[in-house]
């Protein structure tokens, strides 16, 4: 059966920290996984992967997959409290099926 | 350009009555999907369709239908309401697999009494 997981589930850290989350998947016909970042409405998107070992970079965020291990990591750097969010990781599937994990729920304190 | 819209954002039904979702895209994207969220358990795919006229079943379709008749509608019915469909439904579309982005809507607060 297809699964992702996402650890830890929640995190809180304090401004200034540098957090690691992971996704880890096991389904078939895998072809890229993605990030998003949800703030109390509708996930906005981060990150897609495609390739192993390449690392995307966006500002205080990063993120690379590893295909051997099945798995992803997101990290963020000097957090912010507008880093608190939860985090969605999702394997988009050939054919476009495209599901996510349970999610990291990130709360950065001032 | 709207994006991706959900009509309508809240709604309050009794067990047993039936409603229709309504998700409209105007980016001309063939992959449309259904999301529900409950807390804890991130995003669950109830259904997608990789093009109109077609239709997948996800990872919780029981207790949901769709349908694709246009290439930029995908509507998502409940035939007869549950307490445990109590949910927020988040609407989605992506272009082809060259896109790298899937754009959601804004979410449908769902509560069933």
């Amino acid at each position: 059966e297809d699964k992702v997981v996402q650890s830890p589930l929640s995190l809180v850290v304090h401004e200034g920290d540098t957090v690691t989350l992971n996704c880890s998947y096991e389904v078939t016909n895998f072809r890229s996984l993605l990030w998003y970042k949800q703030e109390k409405k509708a996930p906005t998107f981060l990150f897609m992967l495609t390739s192993s070992g390449i690392e995307k970079k966006s500002g205080r965020l990063s993120s690379i997959l590893d295909k051997k291990e099945l798995s992803s990591i997101l990290n963020i750097t000097a957090t912010q409290t507008g880093d608190s969010a939860i985090y969605l990781c999702g394997p988009w599937y050939q054919g476009g099926k495209l599901i996510f994990g349970q999610g990291t729920e990130l709360s950065v304190k001032p | 350009n709207a994006g991706v819209t959900q009509t309508p954002k809240f709604r309050v039904l009794k067990t047993g009555q039936s409603m229709t979702l309504l998700c409209a895209q105007d980016m001309n994207h063939e992959y449309m999907y259904w999301y529900r969220q409950d807390p804890g358990m991130g995003l669950r795919l109830i259904h997608y369709s990789v093009g109109e006229g077609t239709t997948a079943k996800g990872e919780v379709p029981d207790g949901y239908n769709v349908s694709r008749l246009k290439k930029q509608n995908f509507l998502l019915g409940l035939e007869s309401a549950a307490p445990s469909q109590t949910s927020v439904y988040f609407c989605a579309s992506r272009r082809r697999p060259a896109s790298y982005e899937q754009y959601f809507g804004p979410g449908t607060r769902l509560t069933v009494t």
